[in-house]
C-alpha cells in the first residue's frame, strides 16, 4: 500500500532558527495536505497542494509540492515558541472508490528559547 | 469553521469491558467519518472509514467484530471498542472531510474531533 515517510523525525532549533521537514511519498499522489498537532491535541488542516511544482505561503510557513508530485516540504522561517508541535503531511488517495488520506510519520519539532 | 466534537475526551476501562466513542459534526452534514487510532509518537493510522447509512470499510489488519463503526446519521458516527484489552489502549481520533477555502470545487480538508484517549487497565 501507499507509504508517507518523512525526515527527519525529530528536530530541536533555537528559537528564531528555521525548520524544514520532508514529506515523500511511495506513490504519485492526487494533493498532499499538511497539519500541525500540537502535543496533547488533536491535528489541525494548514493547507492542500495540488499543483506540480505548486508552492504556498502563510506567514513564516512555505509549503512545497514536487514536480512529480510525490515529495512535499514544509520550511517554517525564524521559528516562534508556537510552532511547537508535530507536523504530518498527508496524501489524498483511493481506493476502490473510497478516499483516504495516508498520514506521513511525522516531524516532531521542539524549541529552544 | 466546521467542529466534529468528540466524547469522551478520556476514559479508562477495566480489561473485558466495551467502550463507546461518538463524534458529532456540529454545524454541518459529514457523510463520512474517519477514525483513527495514534499510538504515543506515532502518526495517524487509518482504522475505517465510515459512511452514512452503509456499513464501515475496514483498512487491512483491523478487526471489524471487535471496533464497531456506526453512522446511522449525517450527524453522529460511533465507535465501540468492544472487550477492550491493554493493548487497545491508545488515542482514537475521528475527523469529518469538510470543504476548505480557497481550494476550489475539489478542495477538502479534513477536520478532526479532539480525540478520545483510551486507557485499559
Amino acid at each position: 500500500g501507499q507509504q508517507v515517510m518523512q525526515i527527519p523525525q525529530y528536530q530541536h532549533v533555537q528559537e528564531g532558527e528555521d525548520f524544514t521537514t520532508y514529506c515523500n511519498s511511495s506513490t504519485t499522489l492526487s494533493n498532499i495536505q499538511w497539519y500541525k498537532q500540537r502535543p496533547g491535541g488533536h491535528p489541525v488542516f494548514l493547507i492542500q497542494l495540488v499543483k506540480s511544482g505548486e508552492v504556498k505561503k502563510q506567514k513564516r510557513l512555505t509549503f512545497q509540492f514536487g514536480e512529480a508530485k510525490k515529495n512535499s516540504s514544509l520550511h517554517i522561517t525564524a521559528t516562534q515558541t508556537t510552532d511547537v508541535g508535530t507536523y504530518f503531511c498527508a496524501g489524498r488517495s483511493r481506493d476502490f472508490g473510497n478516499e483516504k488520506l495516508t498520514f506521513g510519520t511525522g516531524t516532531r519539532l521542539t524549541i529552544i528559547p | 469553521g466546521a467542529v466534529v466534537s468528540q466524547h469522551p475526551s478520556r476514559v479508562i476501562c477495566k480489561s473485558g469491558t466495551s467502550v463507546k466513542i461518538e463524534c458529532r459534526s456540529l454545524d454541518f452534514q459529514a457523510t463520512t467519518m474517519f477514525w483513527y487510532r495514534q499510538f504515543p509518537k506515532q502518526s495517524l493510522m487509518l482504522m475505517a472509514t465510515s459512511n452514512e447509512g452503509s456499513k464501515a470499510t475496514y483498512e487491512q489488519g483491523v478487526e471489524k467484530d471487535k471496533f464497531l463503526i456506526n453512522h446511522a446519521s449525517l450527524t453522529l458516527s460511533t465507535l465501540t471498542v468492544t472487550s477492550a484489552h491493554p493493548e487497545d489502549s491508545s488515542f482514537y481520533i475521528c475527523s469529518a472531510r469538510v470543504r476548505e477555502r480557497g481550494l476550489g470545487a475539489r478542495g477538502y480538508g479534513y477536520t478532526f474531533g479532539s480525540g478520545t484517549r483510551l486507557t485499559v487497565v
